[in-house]
């Protein structure tokens, strides 16, 4: 079984400001890691994945994460936010083995909110 | 191309009555999923289907919950003698590959009064 845990409810902070939002797994197996978006009123949209090969992944809008196996951790980072990127954001597990069928645990997730 | 629908999109209920929610998941994806979204619960999974078989069922909360899929293709969540706790928003997924990303659906939100 798999757990995540965010370790922020909420960050605000002003645009164009960096900012990191911390992300923490436990699992017995191998996994898969995944940030996923949602921003106001609309659905749950894949933003960057780990899946093998380079830890350090990223989306095309400057969004970064990177996969540190010791520390268990995928903290998503951004050195410069915009208001559109003001959403909820949701840090998600699934075990790499065939046995977990690729069901997503899911943290609790992390309201960003940009501010002008 | 299209990407998943669910159907409705908001559904309020009385408490007691059975709901049925419906998935289209994007064509040709073998994968499906059911997750739920609730305030106090987060976004939990319920269910996950290989083609028409389901192997893992083991979010499904309650014996009252139940889902299929017909045809490798739509996929309906009956939800029976629905309770005040059963109010969430329910997701669908799909993915190409069980370990391949999944691509949400836009969710339908169950108030059952």
């Amino acid at each position: 079984a798999q757990s995540v845990t965010q370790l922020d409810s909420q960050v605000p902070v002003f645009e164009e400001a960096p900012v990191e939002l911390r992300c923490n797994y436990s699992s017995s197996v191998s996994v898969y890691l995944f940030w996923y978006v949602q921003y106001p009123n609309q659905g749950l949209q894949l933003l960057l994945k780990y899946l093998s090969g380079s830890t350090l992944v990223e989306s095309i809008n400057g969004f970064e994460a990177e996969f540190n196996k010791s520390q268990t951790s995928f903290h998503l980072r951004k050195p410069s936010v915009h208001i559109s990127d003001t959403a909820e954001y949701f840090c998600a597990v699934s075990g790499a083995g065939g046995t977990s069928y690729g069901k997503l645990t899911f943290g609790q997730g992390t309201i960003l909110t940009v501010h002008p | 191309g299209a990407g998943v629908s669910q159907s409705p999109s908001n559904k309020v209920t009385e408490k007691g009555k059975d709901v049925e929610l419906r998935c289209d998941p994007i064509s040709g994806h073998t994968a499906l999923y059911w997750y739920r979204q609730s305030l106090g619960q987060g976004l939990e999974f319920l269910i996950y289907f290989q083609g028409n078989s389901a192997p893992d069922k083991s979010g499904l909360p309650s014996d009252r919950f139940s889902a299929e899929r017909t045809g490798g293709s739509v996929s309906t969540l009956t939800i029976q003698r629905t309770q005040q706790e059963d109010s969430a928003v329910y997701l669908c997924a799909s993915s190409f590959r069980q370990t391949y990303e999944q691509y949400f659906g836009p969710g339908t939100r169950l108030t059952v009064t």
